[in-house]
């Protein structure tokens, strides 16, 4: 079964700099999806970014970036020019590119920004 | 299409209770799925269906759960004779059939057992 594993519980960052979320993930698979979702307190999960395993090109949406290695089974977060608004929990997740298997979620990383 | 609802948005039940939840997904989208989430920690997959077919259910899901889809639209998650340990948060997302797309989310129901 595939895992992933977000190793810092809490990270924070300050107004206008520049924020990095680890995420590594567990699979013998070649083809799947990464996605990085944002939940701020007491509000709904939002998709901030995805990206595909078969293209080496990694994602950007905007401030967020990933640093997405395939061989290291790392997929990162940077977050630029953080703003108060970024503050929010972060979970990475991972879904096979085969059948109908459901996203799997690492147990997230809560970003604080001080102003 | 305002996106995917869920209610309530919390319930308080006693112990014993049984309790059901409500998500109607974006109308376009095929496919439902239901996550718990507990305080500190990411979602756990609970089951999910294809139109009104249930396709998979997790380990995670005792034989108090129950959950159903009837004719493909809204879908409800029952718990019977609520515990103390069933209490999170409780997810619904939806998405197209196609996996490369993420799912959207509703707001949740957290659930509290007194």
């Amino acid at each position: 079964a595939q895992t992933v594993t977000q190793s810092q519980p809490e990270m924070s960052v300050q107004e206008a700099e520049t924020v990095t979320l680890s995420c590594t993930y567990d699979t013998s698979e070649s083809d799947y999806y990464l996605f990085w979702y944002k939940q701020p307190p007491s509000r709904q999960m939002i998709l901030v970014i995805r990206q595909e395993a078969y293209k080496q090109q990694n994602a950007t949406e905007n401030r967020f970036s990933v640093n997405f290695q395939k061989a290291a089974k790392s997929f990162s977060l940077k977050i630029s020019d953080s703003q108060l608004g970024d503050a929010a929990m972060y979970f990475c997740a991972y879904r096979s590119a085969l059948g109908n298997t459901p996203l799997v979620f690492g147990k997230g990383t809560r970003l604080s920004v001080i102003a | 299409d305002t996106g995917v609802s869920q209610n309530p948005r919390h319930k308080i039940t006693k112990r014993g209770q049984n309790v059901t939840f409500r998500c109607d997904p974006i109308s376009e989208h095929n496919r439902l799925y239901w996550y718990r989430q507990t305080l500190g920690q990411g979602p756990e997959f609970l089951t999910y269906f294809q139109n009104e077919a249930q396709l998979e259910k997790s380990r995670l899901l005792s034989d108090r759960f129950s959950a159903e889809r009837p004719k493909g639209s809204f879908s409800t998650l029952e718990i019977q004779r609520t515990e103390q340990g069933d209490s999170a948060m409780y997810l619904c997302a939806s998405s197209p059939t196609w996996t490369g797309v993420g799912y959207t989310f509703g707001s949740g129901t957290r659930l509290t057992v007194v």
